[in-house]
């Protein structure tokens, strides 16, 4: 059983550009939730999707916007790159309901 | 408002012996606590979880006391091993599948 993947790991943008994160859930998880982490800090919360809306989100612009698919996996994107944008974007997905959230390897996101 | 803090940057323990890994956390409101080890490179991954109506739960080789009157949770690791060298965040949450609130970090290094 496959866990949560993301790709691509490593990426590499000018500032400016748009970029697109992929997930895909951890099998039969429903909900899906995109983190920011920079380096030495622990992850933030940027969003979360769950039965293709987003029903929660955290403290970020509304150049973050996300979808999910009817297959539960999900998609990051961020539109005009700030050099501030460069971090590790983790993939976490659960099931709905109490439980453990289980994360990808993440992307690791680099604007110059 | 919400925060989840470490008390110390970096932990320095001698194989074998037992880690005792410290966490503050601020919202009264967080129901559900969770620790997670980070390895250099890859995402999260789930340690031990508790709830907020429960002060001591147990796995293997890790336990996570929670003293909810002070707001502190602590992660103790017995007999620590070179694997377990990494970094160690504490997570909170309020409500099922509420966003993940994390702290910054702890690097425990596991000396030989």
């Amino acid at each position: 059983d496959a866990g949560v993947t993301q790709s691509p790991t490593h990426l590499i943008k000018t500032r400016g550009q748009q970029v697109t994160l992929r997930c895909s859930p951890k099998s039969g998880h429903d909900t899906v939730s995109w983190y920011q982490q920079a380096l030495g800090q622990g992850p933030q919360f940027i969003f979360q999707y769950y039965e293709e809306e987003e029903r929660q989100r955290g403290n970020f612009p509304d150049r973050f916007s996300g979808h999910q698919f009817p297959n539960y996996s999900s998609e990051l994107n961020v539109n005009a790159l700030l050099l501030g944008d460069s971090a590790l974007y983790l993939c976490a997905s659960s099931l709905v309901g109490p439980g453990e959230a289980f994360f990808g390897q993440g992307t690791r996101l680099t604007v110059v | 408002g919400e925060s989840v803090g470490l008390h110390l940057p970096t932990l320095s323990v001698q194989e074998g012996d037992n880690s005792i890994i410290n966490c503050a956390y601020s919202n009264s409101a967080s129901d559900y606590f969770i620790w997670y080890k980070q390895e250099s490179g890859k995402g999260p991954q789930f340690i031990i979880d508790i709830r907020s109506n429960m002060d001591k739960r147990q796995g293997q080789r890790v336990t996570v006391l929670l003293n909810k009157t002070v707001k502190h949770l602590s992660l103790q690791i017995a007999a620590t091993q070179p694997g377990d060298s990494a970094v160690y965040f504490c997570a909170e949450t309020a409500g099922a599948n509420s966003k993940l609130t994390f702290g910054k970090g702890i690097t425990l290094s596991v000396r030989p």
